[in-house]
């Protein structure tokens, strides 16, 4: 079983569009979180939840959008996609913070908008 | 704040080579350091971790050794493989938080 899932794994969409990504980990972690990397492979932190509470919100365009139905899941909606809205996503999931925050990644998914 | 420096890349080594990759760290506390694998197309996993001063981390032949007093915590392996060939992170978790810091990553690629 794979330990942190992610759909799907390559996006290609319009600009102007809205699309979602879906997570979901099934190791019992409480945070999760959503990670952008660019073509760069510059890993920038956008969310953080906490057992479905946000607890990191860094500076993120408000077209994305968090949604935690419960503590497994972690879903990103984007709103009138951009073209710099091309990039990785990568869902994560910890147990906890400090000494116990080792992330565990999913797959990653490509979002290309044209 | 927080944050983790680490070498730029790329970087290209002929196969067994010795591999250092640098990385130093601010941080407030005593924080926990990591070093992260991204191989081609898949996601980050973790390669080796310090929790303390002192200690050394490692796995698969790789090690680092969290030096408090230089802040620095370099990753280091004496034969590089072509297998090795991917994207490092060195990252940082603040003590008892959930804040989670990376560095810019650093490509190698080993050439046979």
């Amino acid at each position: 079983d794979t330990a942190v899932s992610q759909t799907p794994k390559y996006l290609v969409t319009q600009m102007g569009n809205d699309k979602s990504i879906k997570c979901e980990q099934n190791l019992g972690h409480d945070t999760m979180y959503w990670y952008k990397q660019d073509s760069k492979k510059f890993l920038k932190i956008m969310f953080s939840y906490n057992n479905k509470e946000l607890i990191i919100n860094e500076t993120v365009p408000n077209r994305f959008s968090p949604k935690s139905p419960d503590k497994a899941h972690l879903n990103l909606h984007i709103n009138s996609l951009e073209l710099g809205d091309s990039a990785v996503y990568f869902c994560a999931s910890s147990p906890g913070g400090g000494v116990k925050n080792i992330q565990y990644f999913g797959a990653g998914t490509r979002l290309s908008v044209l | 704040g927080n944050s983790v420096t680490q070498m730029e890349g790329p970087v290209t080594l002929s196969e067994e080579a010795f591999l250092t990759i640098n990385c130093t760290y601010t941080a407030t506390g005593y924080p926990s350091l990591f070093w992260y694998v991204q191989y081609p197309g898949e996601g980050l996993q973790l390669l080796l971790k310090a929790t303390k001063a002192d200690d050394k981390g490692s796995n698969k032949g790789f090690e680092a050794t969290y030096r408090k007093e230089t802040t620095s915590f370099h990753l280091e392996k004496g034969s590089v493989q072509v297998s090795d060939s991917a994207v490092y992170f060195c990252a940082l978790s603040d003590q008892g938080g959930n804040q989670f810091y990376f560095g810019t990553g650093t490509s190698l690629t080993v050439i046979p």
